[in-house]
């Protein structure tokens, strides 16, 4: 059960920022908020994670509600290379380690 | 510096046959994951090592499936008897320390592509 909820997929078009939602809306206090994505034929790749600040790095912000129930990630530009399945997993304290992913967003960038 | 490299990058094999898939995580990284991913699914998690000990072994299937990591660095994923509903891409990653504190980032290899014929 990976217990947050994305669309299955979305589209953009190149050079135009996208937002992904992800739904956590059992978050528990301790879960932080990670986004990982995946490129064609390559491994999960971190992309960025949050706890209950807006988070910004060289690849993307991370908008996440008050309530902490939803969360978006913010590609500001998107290019070709940005084309992968994002997964918004919640990863939290104690012996939570391991990543749960669910079937995460598949993101298409027209050229 | 170098990342987490998996090899095989393909493995193809035979009903039945016993496979052997190996990980060289990044180095001083305590933590080392397996993980399974089958086509049009998430990466589904197998075995969690800490230093040289498997501290969760219970995404692994059934007892066919065995994980080695002796010297607390290169991994191995034994499969015996190898089914065809065994094919799927097996992924390795490695952390820093999974204290669990949620802030740990996993680097992930690219991945070994076993397909059971």
């Amino acid at each position: 059960d990976a217990k947050t909820t994305q669309p299955n997929s979305m589209e953009s078009n190149e050079e135009e920022p996208v937002h992904l939602p992800c739904n956590h809306s059992t978050i528990s206090g301790t879960d932080y908020i990670h986004w990982y994505r995946q490129l064609p034929s390559q491994g999960p790749e971190y992309v960025i994670h949050g706890l209950t600040s807006n988070v910004n790095n060289r690849m993307a912000s991370l908008a996440i509600a008050e309530d902490r129930k939803s969360s978006t990630l913010i590609l500001h530009r998107a290019t070709l290379r940005d084309a992968a399945v994002y997964y918004c997993i919640r990863y939290g304290g104690g012996s939570n380690y391991k990543l749960t992913f669910g079937k995460g967003t598949l993101l298409t960038v027209n050229p | 510096g170098a990342g987490v490299s998996q090899t095989p990058s393909n493995k193809v094999t035979e009903k039945g046959k016993y496979v052997e898939l190996r990980c060289d995580p990044i180095s001083g990284h305590t933590a080392l994951y397996w993980y399974r991913q089958s086509l049009g699914q998430g990466p589904e998690f197998l075995i969690y090592f800490q230093g040289t000990g498997a501290a969760d072994d219970s995404g692994l299937p059934n007892d066919r499936f065995f994980a080695v990591r002796p010297e607390g660095s290169v991994s191995t994923l034994k499969i015996q008897r190898t089914e065809r509903g065994d094919s799927a891409v097996y992924l390795c990653a490695s952390s820093l320390n999974s204290g669990g504190l949620g802030t740990d980032t996993q680097y992930f290899g690219p991945g070994t592509r076993l397909t059971v014929l």
